[in-house]
């Protein structure tokens, strides 16, 4: 059964560049699916921030576009998220998860990243 | 953008209850929603794709029906596991998701 692992810092400071990998295990990211992050502010609900696929073909929340960079490795079954110009608002738990380009049937535990300086 | 409202934002119900949310979005989504249910520090998981297929290992108290832009959740004869906070997800146009139904113990 696929596992998702984030890592990356808990805490970031303002103006500065959120970055989070997400360790794929049990599957190869090269058989298919596409990969997104998802995030959520603490007590509110979830934002889906955007997806890539193997081939490093991405979609983002339009929202969210112009600071995101969402990046495939797949020697290393991983993906990235980059997030530029954080501000507090961007304090969410950040969850990685296997995306059918529709629903998304397997996440992983989540990382709280904190913005403040 | 699709909105997704959920009604209502907080439910009360006794183990045994039968019990219904909704969600609405604010143009057709044809069947593209999913459900899922969240626990407090875990992530979401899934439970009901294309409105109304159960997702493997899912139990079958768990239903979803609808289609457009009304769409429920159903839970029959309601268990001590199943209290939490439940998301509808659209994904005819990009993805977003609902405000949320926290499922509370009466």
């Amino acid at each position: 059964q696929v596992q998702l692992q984030e890592s990356g810092p808990g805490l970031v400071k303002p103006s500065e560049t959120l970055s989070l990998t997400c360790n794929v295990s049990a599957y190869s990211i090269s058989r298919g699916y596409y990969w997104g992050w998802i995030r959520q502010p603490p007590g509110k609900g979830l934002e889906w921030i955007g997806s890539v696929y193997h081939s490093g073909t991405t979609y983002y929340n339009p929202s969210l576009k112009s600071r995101v960079t969402i990046s495939v490795d797949t020697s290393k079954n991983q993906f990235s998220l980059k997030l530029t110009s954080v501000t507090a608002a961007d304090t969410a738990v950040y969850y990685c998860a296997r995306d059918n380009l529709s629903w998304f049937d397997s996440w992983g535990q989540g990382n709280l990243v904190t913005v403040s300086s | 953008d699709i909105q997704m409202t959920q009604s209502p934002s907080t439910l009360s119900a006794s183990v045994g209850d039968r019990v219904t949310i909704t969600c609405r979005a604010s143009q057709s989504i044809t069947n593209w929603l999913a459900w899922y249910q969240q626990k407090p520090g875990k992530a979401p998981k899934l439970l009901i794709y294309k409105a109304s297929s159960l997702e493997n290992g899912v139990p079958s108290r768990f239903s979803g029906s609808g289609s457009g832009t009304d769409f429920t959740l159903t839970i029959s004869n309601l268990q001590p596991d199943d209290f939490a906070t439940y998301y509808c997800q659209q994904y005819n146009t990009y993805s977003t998701f609902g405000q949320g139904t926290k499922l509370e113990i009466k």
